[in-house]
């Protein structure tokens, strides 16, 4: 099962510039997070941002978190082409389960 | 050790053919995951272990058979496969603290013939 859709589908930006992600879920959550994931291999964790908090920095990835609107975003400053990947949004729920559902995703191509 | 590895990378099957798929960690995660990821889709939840006891089972065919020998150890083991089984099967961990992220192997590309 998917847990929402993230959008832009796609995104082509220059080296240098911004990239901003969109994530939207359905139901309650524990926490959120976001992976990359480089040509169809493993998944990487960028980030984890918990559901009682609203904006979260690591290096140069800020990450909102708006649990009224079960959104999230994804800011990746001062791109590089190396950041060129797919980028998922992922949940954990409030159950006692314990797993992660992911979102359709966003391919980030950055040209040098 | 902070690594989850998947043996083998590249695997090509039968539908007739029995397989398995290798995950193993050291890192004391006591929660393991396989997910089935398609072509430009994101990862599907497929089987989660929990304490070594299986938690939950996305309603996966039989054809897809998970086995956890022991804390460090996950296995899928496969058996008549259809050609649209054909994925990348991913595992992954996690310490089952509601804090961390989840660490993923680097994958197993399956194609089944």
């Amino acid at each position: 099962s998917q847990q929402g859709e993230e959008d832009p589908q796609a995104l082509s930006i220059q080296e240098g510039e911004n990239a901003t992600m969109n994530c939207s879920y359905k139901t309650s959550i524990n926490n959120l997070q976001w992976y990359r994931q480089n040509s169809g291999r493993g998944l990487v964790h960028l980030i984890l941002i918990r559901s009682n908090e609203r904006e979260k920095h690591s290096g140069r990835l800020r990450v909102t978190l708006d649990t009224s609107k079960k959104s999230s975003s994804l800011l990746i400053t001062a791109s590089r082409a190396a950041d060129t990947a797919s980028y998922f949004c992922a949940t954990e729920g409030m159950d006692s389960s314990y797993k992660l559902i992911f979102g359709s995703g966003t391919r980030l191509l950055v040209r040098p | 050790d902070t690594e989850v590895t998947q043996t083998p990378k590249h695997l090509v099957m039968g539908m007739t053919n029995k397989k398995s798929l290798k995950c193993e960690q050291h890192m004391g995660h006591r929660a393991m995951y396989w997910y089935k990821q398609k072509a430009k889709k994101p990862p599907e939840l497929m089987f989660v272990y929990s304490y070594e006891k299986l938690s939950i089972n996305e309603s996966v065919p039989s054809r897809f058979s998970p086995e956890c020998p022991n804390s460090s150890l996950l296995n899928l083991h496969l058996h008549a496969l259809q050609p649209e089984d054909s994925a990348l099967y991913l595992c992954a961990s996690s310490p089952r603290d509601r804090g961390s992220g989840y660490t993923f192997g680097s994958g197993t590309r399956l194609t089944v013939v």
